[in-house]
């Protein structure tokens, strides 16, 4: 059964950094295409980055040079690095597995970013 | 960039009814369109993948059809447990979401 368990996430200034956490059992994330999805409250979903299985990486233009999505394959964990943090960075942050053609077919619970202004 | 453009916003129906979703893209998609569920306070669920094709273990009364620029999600009998939000996605974007409630 695959699980994905995300961490990390809580209150932080703007201006700030986290990194969150993405755990996987019953998938191994090196040879699986992993991505971040976030949703801000009461707003709709936003892809943020995906990490392909050789390792290349695409980001949201939002995003683009402030996140850098990560994996410790001993670990099996998937991790993002949210720096220069804003306030519309606020939003809970899920990580799914990108399957064929972009099919998001696992999620994670997600983990609530709030950043303070 | 590619817009999806999902209607309606929201809707309210009754148990037994059928429930309609379009999503309209920008550009072709062909058929790569999928379709979440996503309950309140939980992580989305995929229901629907590659335009039509039902993921193991969801109800059929679920159901998806389209290609190109034009897609549809429909729930055959709407049940109390279908009450969620529903997203259409391709790629990195997502359609606005169609609430869906009880009349």
């Amino acid at each position: 059964e695959v699980q994905l368990v995300e961490s990390g996430g809580g209150l932080i200034q703007r201006g700030g950094s986290l990194r969150l956490s993405c755990a996987a059992s019953g998938l191994t994330i090196s040879r699986n295409f992993m991505t971040w999805v976030r949703q801000s409250p009461g707003k709709g979903l936003e892809w943020v980055s995906v990490i392909f299985s050789d390792s290349s990486i695409y980001y949201a233009d939002s995003v683009k040079g402030r996140f850098t999505v990560s994996r410790d394959t001993s670990k099996n964990i998937l991790y993002l690095q949210v720096n220069s943090l804003r306030a519309e960075d606020t939003a809970v942050y899920y990580c799914a597995r990108w399957s064929g053609a972009a099919i998001f077919d696992f999620w994670g619970q997600g983990t609530l970013v709030t950043v303070s202004p | 960039d590619i817009q999806m453009t999902q209607s309606p916003s929201s809707l309210s129906a009754s148990v037994g009814d059928r429930v309609i979703i379009t999503c309209q893209a920008s550009e072709d998609l062909s058929d790569n369109l999928n379709w979440y569920q996503q309950k309140p306070g939980k992580a989305p669920e995929l229901l629907i993948y590659d335009a039509s094709s039902l993921k193991t273990g969801v109800p059929s009364r679920f159901s998806g059809s389209g290609a190109g620029t034009n897609f549809t999600f429909s729930i055959s009998s709407l049940q109390p447990d279908d009450i969620a939000i529903y997203y259409c996605q391709h790629y990195g974007t997502f359609g606005g979401g169609t609430k869906v409630e009880i009349k």
